[in-house]
């Protein structure tokens, strides 16, 4: 079955830098955008970042823009998150997901299925 | 703030039914843009619930039900169950210059 896997959080200091890791599973991988979603602690669902099928385009939220960067290898079937210049309000559990939408209009997107999701804490 | 509105909580008694609306605007529900629905059970990563404004992936009972009119949608939960207790967001795309994909603030369901 899909199965998405991410490791790589934990807590860093402010201004220090972090990668994460999604490891994808149970579909072909090098045919799919993916994306990256935070929750901070309490709070509701932020998307962050996406990213094609063959890494060509990217995209993310203005919160992020120039700080964080997203790739992916698709020969290791492997989704990462590069965090720069990490700030407080950046603490938050960062889930990967899949797109749902498998062809047509990419804003009509959703996202399926999640990873059970890795905590980033950014705390001097 | 978010830019897709959910009530912070509803609830509602076992059989019961409850629904949950979404608010957005003419940048992004308004617009036409499809509306999906997530379950987030406490400690656990979001499930698809609702894609496409109504459809229900394989394996979602079809007391979930969703609707879309305007610039609002709706998550309908009939015969409510104590498992249902859970927090539930709406997600669609917005058109604006800082948009791209956007969630409601959460919705937190109780079974009373």
């Amino acid at each position: 079955q899909v199965q998405l896997v991410e490791s790589g959080g934990g807590v860093v200091q402010p201004g220090r830098s972090l990668r994460l890791s999604c490891a994808a599973s149970g579909f072909t991988f090098s045919s799919c955008g993916m994306h990256w979603v935070r929750q901070a602690p309490g709070k509701g669902l932020e998307w962050v970042t996406v990213i094609s099928y063959d890494g060509s385009n990217t995209y993310y939220a203005d919160s992020v823009k120039g700080r964080f960067t997203i790739s992916r290898d698709n020969s290791k079937n492997t989704l990462y998150l590069q965090m720069n210049s990490l700030r407080a309000e950046d603490t938050a559990v960062y889930y990967c997901a899949k797109d749902g939408l498998t062809d047509g209009d990419p804003r009509r997107n959703w996202f399926d299925p999640w990873g059970q999701g890795t905590l980033v804490t950014v705390s001097s | 703030q978010s830019v897709l509105t959910q009530p912070p909580s509803v609830s509602g008694a076992p059989g019961q039914r409850v629904t949950i609306s979404c608010t957005g605007s003419n940048s992004n529900i308004g617009a036409g843009y499809d509306v999906h629905w997530y379950q987030q059970l406490p400690g656990t990563a979001p499930k698809l619930l609702i894609y496409g404004n109504f459809n229900r992936p394989s394996g979602v009972p079809d007391r979930f039900s969703g609707s879309k009119s305007g610039t609002s949608a709706s998550l309908a939960i009939t015969g409510l169950q104590a498992e249902d207790e859970a927090d539930y967001y709406c997600q669609s795309y917005d058109s604006s210059l800082s948009g791209f994909y956007v969630f409601g603030g959460g919705t937190k369901l109780t079974v009373l």
